[in-house]
């Protein structure tokens, strides 16, 4: 079955260092990869998507993420935390078909200390 | 201003009590989704609807029921046959055509059993 792998559940940065956030997906072709924050209790903001081109992909709020096609990864980075960051961060991804119906991660939850 | 908005924030239901939830859109799009989330959970999909008067069933529709009667809105009722509806629910919308296929959230219905 089609899957999204986000490995870490929770993970803490001290402000200011860099981030990482993993997400694996299972398919043989490649589909369109999503990366979406959530702040608590609130709903889901795009922030960066890749659908073909440039692996390397910018988004909102200084993140950018790069699709490794041999490795079947979309991860997130961003060079220098900010507090605001901490959220829950999502990996979604779009396999086709007329549905047009996304696969999320489970989240991963990003901590920042001071 | 273009969004998705959906109310109320928190929704209290009683046993055995059917509760709806409302989405509403103004971007015009053609595809409306309806998500469960729960702690770990990520998101899982409860129905969704391409277009006016049609609608399908997700992962998880049982004790759920929908209804797209307009292209604006995409209300969302939870039965007294959903055993444990606790859970933060999103609604999302999606312009329909190649490369569109992103979608974007509303900012979610927290609902609680008395």
């Amino acid at each position: 079955a089609q899957s999204v792998t986000q490995p870490d559940i929770h993970i803490t940065v001290s402000e200011g260092a860099s981030l990482e956030l993993r997400c694996n997906y299972s398919y043989g072709a490649t589909p369109y990869l999503f990366w979406y924050v959530q702040s608590p209790g609130q709903g889901l903001q795009l922030l960066l998507k890749y659908f073909s081109g440039d692996t390397l992909v910018q988004g909102i709020k200084g993140f950018e993420a790069e699709f490794k096609r041999s490795q079947s990864s979309f991860n997130l980075r961003k060079p220098s935390v900010h507090w605001s960051d901490a959220a829950e961060y999502f990996c979604a991804v779009f396999y086709g078909g007329s549905q047009g119906n996304l696969i999320f991660g489970k989240g991963t939850k990003l901590s920042v200390k001071p | 201003d273009g969004g998705i908005t959906q109310s109320p924030k928190y929704l209290f239901r009683k046993e055995g009590q059917n509760v709806t939830l409302s989405c509403e859109q103004n971007l015009n799009h053609d595809a409306m989704y309806w998500y469960r989330q729960d702690p770990g959970q990520g998101l899982r999909l409860i129905y969704y609807s391409q277009i006016v008067n049609d609608f399908q069933k997700g992962d998880i529709a049982e004790g759920y029921s929908v209804s797209r009667e307009k292209k604006e809105s995409f209300p969302l009722t939870v039965t007294s046959a959903q055993k444990n509806p606790t859970a933060f629910y999103l609604c999302a919308s999606r312009p329909t055509g190649v490369n569109l296929e992103t979608q974007y959230f509303g900012p979610g219905t927290r609902l609680l059993v008395l």
